[in-house]
């Protein structure tokens, strides 16, 4: 299993600011994850950060709203640009293990004003 | 878009009763079914990954099935007690891409 810690655990953010998660893994792995669940929906995988590369963005999302750094196999960052309301959501980073298992962070939970 | 349910979308349990809820799926290009446990604060931990059709695998008083060809599995807990109090989430995987999430069951337990 993988250990993963995320900064700030939760925040409070003004409209049109931006706000950078950063997510630490205590192994090095090759594909991080960004996800994110807006209240009363799912969980969405916003994008995959690979380290070396550019991130691979779902649809629906876009770099220049969210993004992404990938410095090295153990750290990743999002930043939610431009903040709106409807960025409230709890913003999560994932990691996968051997056998399909997929671990997460626990969680930022943003609330944008 | 892949159509994941889960329902109820939140139950309320009395301590010790048994429960169970459910996750349907497209059965088309299924690869696998996670189940996953979220507790308010902590990271989703997960319970099972599920495979094959008729799968079923049990974590203590968690237990959970698997109809492939149907597209839905069941997630059971006996003997409910407090520390159960989460939202489960189901993600199957299709064609070994990503996972598509549920919205959840939240479970309360009244103790």
């Amino acid at each position: 299993s993988a250990v993963i810690s995320q900064k700030p655990s939760r925040d409070i953010c003004q409209r049109g600011t931006s706000l950078t998660i950063q997510c630490q893994v205590d192994s090095q792995v090759t594909m991080m994850f960004w996800y994110r669940q807006q209240p009363g929906q799912s969980l969405t995988l916003i994008a995959t950060a690979n380290q070396g590369s550019e991130a691979t963005y779902e649809s629906g999302f876009v770099i220049d709203k969210f993004p992404i750094s990938r410095p090295n196999l153990t750290f990743s960052t999002l930043t939610v640009s431009n903040m709106s309301p409807e960025d409230s959501s709890i913003y999560l980073c994932s990691v996968e293990g051997q056998g399909y298992e997929q671990f997460f962070g626990p969680g930022t939970r943003l609330t944008v004003l | 878009i892949l159509n994941v349910e889960q329902s109820p979308q939140s139950l309320h349990v009395q301590e010790g009763d048994s429960t169970n809820f459910t996750c349907s799926f497209p059965s088309s290009n299924f690869y696998a079914l996670h189940w996953y446990r979220w507790e308010t604060a902590k990271s989703p931990e997960a319970l099972f990954v599920m495979t094959l059709n008729g799968d079923e695998k049990k974590k203590g008083r968690i237990s959970a099935t698997l109809n492939t060809k149907e597209g839905y599995s069941y997630l059971y807990i006996k003997g409910s007690q407090p520390e159960d109090s989460a939202t489960y989430l189901c993600a199957p995987r299709f064609g070994n891409e990503k996972l598509t999430f549920g919205t959840g069951t939240r479970l309360t337990i009244i103790p």
